[in-house]
């Protein structure tokens, strides 16, 4: 199994709501991330998790709460966001501990914050 | 040609032809480097990498160039395809620390058929 999924594929939520997004892969890879991309640009990395340990959090607000239940799960779990956080949310992962590791991504969550 | 709108550089190429695309890196220190495509509505696809040991590798139909001196990578497609039609992201490591991907701006590729 190559692929890495992510639910759900769209979702709509009011800046009041909790809601979580999920990735899962079953590679072995001990390295997870969460990237955020808006509309005709690059993605940016949010959080790195290497062998279910927070290693990178690249300053992003709190409203956004990552979680790695173990190693083929990542949650992003989401409250209190803004219109401006409406984006595409990508998961990837990778092999850790070895330096030149190519990420594999999900198609992404497009998620609307009304 | 090769043009830049609002946001999105583009390159149109005629099916058959084939494509470079550029991307300029920030970091003298980055040591690794990666070319992703991403198709409409899916995540970013590996297509090659380099280190920064190597200044060619070649993939099937894809070459990757990279000239530290004036921080510049490239992206050759030969024979360009219609689903080859994709914004081409590089992607530069830097830092020491695994997963510390930076990913340029993205050039759209439009192949003519």
């Amino acid at each position: 199994d190559t692929e890495v999924t992510q639910t759900p594929k769209h979702l709509v939520m009011g800046m009041t709501n909790k809601k979580s997004l999920k990735c899962e892969q079953h590679m072995g890879h001990r390295a997870m991330y969460w990237y955020k991309q808006k509309a005709k640009k690059p993605p940016e990395l949010m959080f790195v998790y290497s062998y279910e340990k927070l290693s990178i959090n690249e300053s992003v607000p709190s409203r956004f709460s990552p979680e790695c239940p173990n190693s083929s799960l990542l949650n992003l779990h989401l409250h209190a966001l803004q219109p401006e956080d409406s984006a595409l949310y990508l998961c990837a992962s990778s092999q850790a501990g070895t330096y030149y590791n190519e990420q594999f991504f999900g198609p992404g969550t497009r998620l609307t914050v009304l | 040609g090769e043009s830049v709108g609002l946001h999105l550089p583009t390159l149109s190429v005629q099916e058959g032809d084939n494509s470079i695309i550029n991307c300029a890196y920030s970091n003298s220190a980055s040591d690794y480097f990666i070319w992703y495509k991403q198709e409409s509505g899916k995540g970013p696809q590996f297509i090659i990498d380099i280190r920064s040991n190597m200044d060619k590798r070649q993939g099937q139909r894809v070459t990757v160039l990279l000239n530290k001196t004036v921080k510049h990578l490239s992206l050759q497609i030969a024979a360009t395809q219609p689903g080859d039609s994709a914004v081409y992201f590089c992607a530069e490591n830097y830092g020491g620390s695994q997963g510390n991907l930076i990913f340029g701006k993205g050039t759209k590729l439009s192949v003519k058929p």
